[in-house]
């Protein structure tokens, strides 16, 4: 079984200002891991994946995530907020056998101030 | 490329009718395909999955009489709420999985689903 944690449901910080959003996740097998970005009444974009090799992985629009086995943890960075990024992020996890179907975190909803 | 079309986009319909989502894999072809429920400010829970030329696998506590789903094609899959009730209001994703992709699936639009 798999489960993911996201510690915050609501982020704020100012425009400019580092963006972490926090990930945890539980899985007995390797997972493949995902973060992904929820706007109003929209769909999920991926901002980025890890699934095996480095475990810095570099995503869309400035965003990054470090895979820490030892930690079970796969937390969202980006060096600096931008107004276009608040919105709704989720974290999930897969299996990397079988359906895979994800699993998601609770979300975390991200308020940049000006 | 990967992307998911979902219609419609939102559709409101009167208790006890019928309502049908469609999800189409636009460029690439999707074996397998997943349902979501996402209730307002909640997370994604998924539904089923569905499977191109077999029943889809529902997960615990989805009803599968009320849930229909249908994956005709490689590209297509349907989600058709039956005898629709208030609270089955809520906002329906799918995904596809990219079967030459297949590390990540690719997510639709989303539909909102309104029962008056």
């Amino acid at each position: 079984a798999q489960s993911v944690t996201q510690l915050g449901s609501h982020v704020s910080v100012s425009e400019g200002a580092l963006v972490l959003l926090r990930c945890n996740y539980s899985s007995s097998v390797p997972p493949y891991l995902f973060w992904y970005v929820q706007y109003p009444n929209q769909g999920l974009q991926l901002l980025l994946k890890y699934t095996t090799g480095a475990t810095l992985v570099k995503g869309i629009n400035g965003f990054e995530a470090e895979f820490k086995k030892s930690e079970t943890s796969f937390h969202l960075t980006k060096p600096s907020a931008h107004m276009s990024d608040a919105a709704e992020y989720f974290c999930a996890v897969s299996e990397y056998t079988g359906r895979r179907a994800l699993t998601f975190g609770s979300g975390t909803r991200l308020q940049v101030q000006p | 490329g990967a992307v998911v079309s979902q219609h419609p986009s939102w559709v409101i319909c009167k208790s006890g009718t019928s309502v049908k989502i469609e999800c189409r894999s636009l460029d690439f072809q999707a074996t397998t395909m997943f349902w979501y429920r996402q209730f307002p400010k909640q997370s994604l829970m998924l539904m089923a999955t569905s499977n191109e030329g077999s029943k889809a696998t529902y997960e615990q506590g989805v009803e599968k009489d009320k849930f229909l789903i249908n994956h005709a094609s490689l590209t297509l899959s349907t989600l058709t709420v039956t005898s629709a009730h208030p609270e089955d209001s809520s906002f329906y994703i799918c995904s596809a999985r990219d079967d030459v992709r297949n590390t990540e699936a690719f997510f639709g639009q989303g539909t909102r689903l309104t029962v008056v």
